[in-house]
């Protein structure tokens, strides 16, 4: 596997769920990062992770929970979401948190909330 | 709020001919500036950077920066049905994540 990898690649969930989001990177890279995209809206930056370090939290609702286990390994966990949750969810990473060679995105989870 | 301003489009243009993106951002210290490009249901793909006033060249693009009037832009000539798309300027200043405007869709008709 090379690049980013995210699973699933689909999900749908009820209010009530629980559910876990996974990304993986396999180019050696310290940072990782989520984001959300909406339709019609900018790419929102969530969670900041460098060298598995949280280094910033976008004013994200609790509802969102992020683990970094290690530098190449980023997850989402969800709980109790809302329908205005759905979106695309995307996963980066780069070399290094300042983003000076820009970064590569996984394929991202299309997340729909019933 | 650091903002990234795109305008939404669409801008069509047929083929062959150069295509103008533009973007336009508030947080003077912005040092580096990216152009990405996502077709629809894809991720975003890295097309070009830059980091210093004046032109940078790949291919058939060209980024474009001016850090004076906080306007970048991106030139794709010699444009291609295969390159519509929806292009995501983004920004950065040191030892923060980047910011990402809304996109501009770019269609090209043959």
């Amino acid at each position: 596997e090379t690049g980013v990898t995210q699973t699933p690649r689909h999900l749908v969930m009820g209010m009530t769920n629980k559910k876990s989001l996974k990304c993986e990177q396999h180019l050696g890279h310290n940072a990782m990062y989520w984001y959300k995209q909406s339709a019609k809206k900018p790419l929102e930056l969530m969670f900041v992770y460098n060298f598995k370090e949280q280094t910033e939290n976008n004013s994200v609702p609790s509802r969102f929970s992020p683990e970094c286990p290690n530098s190449s390994h980023l997850f989402l966990h969800l709980h109790t979401l809302q329908p205005e949750d759905s979106a695309l969810y995307l996963c980066a990473s780069s070399q290094e948190n300042r983003g000076h060679y820009g970064y590569t995105f996984g394929s991202g989870t299309r997340l729909t909330v019933v | 709020q650091k903002e990234v301003e795109q305008n939404s489009g669409p801008l069509s243009v047929p083929e062959g001919a150069i295509a103008s993106l533009n973007c336009t951002y508030s947080d003077r210290g912005s040092q580096s500036f990216f152009w990405y490009r996502q077709y629809s249901g894809k991720s975003p793909e890295l097309i070009m950077f830059i980091y210093s006033n004046g032109d940078k060249e790949d291919g058939r693009f060209t980024a474009q920066l001016n850090k004076a009037s906080q306007y970048v832009s991106l030139l794709i000539r010699d444009s291609q049905p295969s390159d519509s798309a929806t292009y995501l300027c983004a920004v950065s200043q040191a030892g923060t994540a980047l910011i990402f405007g809304k996109g501009t869709t770019l269609s090209v008709s043959s």
